[in-house]
């Protein structure tokens, strides 16, 4: 079974640009995470979804991050524009059913912005 | 509001001896309590998880932890360390409809 994919790995942009990482879950997982873990921190929650639904998004900046899962599968998170503390690795995750499934962790995307 | 504390944020262990990972929380109803490894480069992979019933709880890679109400405290133990177990070790708390909160980890590395 694949795990959690993610990609770009790394990633190094200049500030007030924009970025893209992108998730693939594993197959039959409804809920998707993405995490952003500071260096020396544990990941923090940005956004939850269930399915194509947004269940908890109260940590995501939203003035400019966005994020969005389209057909309930993959999943697209964006900052536009980046600013110097985004640098951070961003994690996604996913579980079966519930945020009390087990959830499996992709490698993350290691953000640099400069 | 719910928190989680590692107050260790790195210990060195020599393999084969013994390894306690201290985690203390903060939360008003029963938690339900994860231990996370991460190995460099890898994603977080889950050891173990509290829910209820009995407070020993064993998980993957020999390792267990122990739920202690009246210390706030979910302990992680291995009786014999190995060169492998070398990675973070992350303690997290959360409960029915609320979102999961993580430690900042505690490096643990292995003395040859």
């Amino acid at each position: 079974e694949a795990g959690v994919v993610q990609s770009p790995r790394y990633k190094i942009i200049e500030k007030k640009q924009p970025v893209a990482f992108w998730c693939n879950p594993i197959s039959g997982h409804n809920t998707l995470y993405w995490y952003r873990q500071n260096l020396g921190q544990g990941p923090e929650l940005l956004i939850r979804y269930e399915n194509e639904e947004a269940v908890d998004d109260s940590q995501l900046p939203k003035d400019r991050f966005s994020a969005e899962r389209l057909k309930g599968v993959d999943s697209t998170l964006k900052i536009q524009p980046a600013e110097l503390g985004d640098s951070a690795v961003y994690l996604c995750a996913s579980s079966l059913v519930d945020i009390f499934s087990e959830q499996y962790f992709g490698p993350g995307t290691r953000l640099t912005v400069t | 509001a719910q928190s989680v504390t590692q107050p260790d944020i790195h210990i060195t262990v020599s393999e084969g001896a013994s390894l306690e990972l201290r985690c203390n929380y903060s939360y008003g109803a029963t938690p339900y309590l994860f231990w996370y490894v991460q190995s460099p480069g890898q994603g977080l992979q889950l050891l173990l998880k509290y829910f209820s019933g009995d407070t020993l709880v064993q998980g993957i890679k020999g390792f267990e932890a122990e739920f202690k109400r009246s210390q706030s405290s979910f302990n992680l133990r291995k009786p014999s360390v190995h060169w492998s177990d070398a990675a973070e070790y992350f303690c997290a708390v959360g409960a029915r409809a609320s979102k999961i909160i993580f430690g900042s980890g505690t490096r643990l590395s292995i003395r040859p």
